[in-house]
């Protein structure tokens, strides 16, 4: 079955460290995004990614990193730089004509 | 960033009623989304509304694609407790930039 998979879904992080989420997609999309969200709000773009080997800021990068060295893969590094990192994190695809986005399952990040 | 104003912020409804939220925005978009989200899970696509007037339905939901082309609405008919959760809309504009943008959501909530 085709679908985006994220992992871990729970993650647990000490303050300071690096930690990298996972995104998996094997719908042949060629857009990846990285969305933020915090207990009753919408969704925040960290990052996105249209080609392989390419990515775009979002509207809230700062402590974030990606890579797209695969069209499959779209890994995000939350770093220690990012102030508030406690969040749930959604990595979506799409097809760069529309159609609108496919999300993953979500990993919850708790940094303690 | 940008971000389509949706409303109402929640609702609280008995079952068997019906359910009505809106986004707009000042900007034109040429492809509306609607996506709910359940408690812990990514969002999942609802309905895609790509013309101006355009009227969509999925089973009990209904939903407009503004003339305008600025705002959207959807229909939830005959409410029954598995819709409960939050509805997100998005807007794309399908320019080179086929990023999506969000509304706050509307967190719906049946009364028992």
């Amino acid at each position: 079955d085709g679908g985006i998979t994220q992992s871990p879904k729970y993650l647990f992080r000490k303050e300071g460290q690096n930690v990298t989420l996972s995104c998996e997609q094997n719908l042949n999309h060629d857009a990846m995004y990285w969305y933020r969200q915090d207990p009753g709000q919408g969704l925040r773009l960290i990052y996105y990614s249209q080609i392989v080997n390419d990515f775009q800021k979002g509207d809230i990068a700062e402590g974030y990193s990606v890579s797209r060295e695969k069209k499959e893969s779209f890994p995000l590094t939350v770093t220690s730089a990012q102030k508030n990192p406690t969040a749930f994190y959604l990595c979506a695809s799409s097809y760069t004509g529309g159609d609108g986005a496919f999300f993953g399952q979500g990993t919850r990040l708790t940094v303690v | 960033g940008q971000q389509l104003n949706q409303s109402p912020q929640s609702m609280f409804i008995q079952e068997g009623e019906d359910v009505s939220m809106n986004c707009t925005s000042s900007s034109i978009f040429n492809t509306w989304l609607w996506y709910k989200q359940d408690p812990g899970e990514g969002p999942v696509l609802l309905i895609a509304l790509y013309k101006a007037g355009e009227l969509t339905s999925n089973g009990r939901l209904t939903a407009q694609f503004g003339i305008t082309r600025k705002d959207s609405f959807l229909n939830i008919s005959a409410s029954i407790p598995s819709d409960v959760g939050i509805y997100f809309c998005a807007g794309q504009k399908g320019d080179s930039n086929y990023q999506l943008i969000w509304g706050a959501g509307t967190k719906l909530i049946i009364k028992p």
